[in-house]
């Protein structure tokens, strides 16, 4: 198993330009979330979805919209990125539809706004 | 309204005495409760976690927590430190459909 996959790695943006970070999981799990981290700030939940055809907004939901079509992908759009996205964004996933089991975190991807 | 405080940023111990790391969470019920911990350039992990079986966690590496539910807190503790600890640590809580991370707190080792 993959696990969670996340692309890309790294990603530089100048300031307007739009994205799509990818997420990818191979473990049939119901629940699954996007984070931004930031220093001093731990992690912050943009977006998340219990199921296939489910999203709904997190703390920081601003500028980002996502979808869920189908239970193994779930990417997140950046519309105009902002020198203020600068970020280390993790996807993560966990069994169910509930976020009380363990969750299972991306690599991470490094996006820069410039 | 549900929150996690982790009360301190940093922490600096000597190999081989004790960890200490401190979370409390506010929380209108009896939630889960959770320690992850992600190394330098690395995802998270999870250390271990509560779901109201038993107050004293035991997880990964040697670390535990105790739930006190009186003091609303769920403190990470080791016997041992070990240089590998070295890391950055969360403590989290999940009210409903949520996950609310603490702003976590960073271990560093002295030899």
């Amino acid at each position: 198993n993959a696990g969670v996959t996340q692309t890309p790695k790294f990603q530089v943006l100048k300031t307007g330009q739009s994205m799509t970070l990818q997420c990818a999981q191979d473990m049939n799990h119901e629940y699954m979330s996007w984070y931004r981290q930031d220093p001093g700030m731990g992690l912050r939940l943009i977006h998340y979805s219990v199921g296939a055809g489910i999203t709904d907004q997190g703390e920081v939901p601003n500028g980002y919209n996502v979808s869920r079509s189908t239970t193994e992908d779930f990417p997140l759009r950046l519309l105009s990125a902002a020198p203020s996205q600068t970020s280390v964004y993790f996807c993560a996933s966990s069994y169910s539809g509930s976020p009380n089991y363990e969750q299972y975190f991306g690599p991470g991807t490094r996006l820069t706004v410039t | 309204a549900q929150s996690v405080t982790q009360l301190d940023s940093h922490v600096s111990v000597s190999e081989g005495t004790p960890v200490l790391l401190r979370c409390n969470y506010s929380s209108s019920y009896s939630p889960s409760l959770f320690w992850y911990v992600q190394h330098p350039n690395k995802g998270l992990q999870l250390l271990l976690k509560y779901t109201s079986a038993a107050t004293l966690v035991k997880g990964i590496n040697g670390f535990e927590a105790e739930f006190k539910k009186s003091e609303t807190s769920f403190h990470l503790t080791k016997p041992s430190a070990h240089m590998s600890d070295a890391a950055e640590y969360f403590c989290v809580v999940t009210p409903y459909d949520k996950i609310i991370f603490g702003k976590g707190t960073r271990l560093h080792i002295l030899p």
